[in-house]
């Protein structure tokens, strides 16, 4: 069965860099979030998206932004890239209703 | 406060025998789930227990939910090394609020 597919992997940017991660839900799932999970820590929420609306925000950054396109795919852009921004960032999709979440394996960014 | 602590926060067993986390939240929820994560890999959901269930089974695992107390437990038995992993518990909120909050997790050992 198809998962959520995140991309790049692995992210290696620059401080004041900007980068772009994407996630593809599974088919279906409206709704999609983003987590942060910094080393050694437990994820923390940033942002959610039902039917392309921004439905919750967590601990989002103000340089950071997020949408959801007409084909459900989710798009996280940061800006003004902070070492302290190096982290794994999760998506994950679930239906309405927010039972079933299915994480994808993550992008690892590293800001040097 | 976090969300979700959990308890204890590193656990070394032995192979075959069984391992107990805990967890507690501090409020109100419409769910509470468990989740696998392998060192730097994706989150894999393991259960969810609703708030109105007090026990759930899923092949080695059994979790239990006391809403009274606002804590969780997840026992795994006949622990394998495949087991070693961390373990995070998460809670789902009250209608309107699909993200979800996730404690500290437990770092699990499992020496074969």
């Amino acid at each position: 069965a198809a998962g959520v597919i995140q991309s790049p992997r692995h992210l290696i940017k620059e401080k004041r860099e900007t980068a772009t991660l994407k996630c593809y839900p599974i088919p279906r799932h409206d709704t999609v979030y983003w987590y942060q999970q910094g080393p050694g820590q437990d994820p923390q929420f940033l942002i959610s998206f039902y039917e392309k609306m921004q439905s919750d925000k967590g601990s989002i950054p103000d340089r950071f932004s997020a949408q959801q396109f007409s084909d459900y795919h989710s798009e996280l852009n940061m800006s003004s890239l902070e070492l302290g921004d190096s982290a794994l960032y999760f998506c994950a999709s679930s239906p309405r209703g927010g039972n079933g979440y299915t994480f994808g394996s993550g992008t690892r960014l590293t800001v040097v | 406060s976090q969300q979700g602590e959990e308890d204890p926060q590193a656990l070394s067993i032995q192979e075959g025998e069984n391992a107990t986390m805990n967890c507690s939240y501090k409020t109100s929820i419409n769910n509470l789930q468990w989740y696998r994560q392998n060192s730097g890999r994706g989150l894999v959901h393991l259960i969810l227990i609703r708030s109105n269930e007090r026990e759930k089974h899923s092949g080695r695992l059994r979790v239990t939910l006391d809403t009274s107390k606002k804590s969780s437990s997840l026992l795994i038995t006949a622990s394998r090394a495949a087991d070693t992993a961390s373990y995070f518990c998460a809670t789902r909120s009250g209608a309107g609020s699909y993200q979800l909050t996730f404690g500290k997790g437990t770092k699990l050992s499992v020496i074969p």
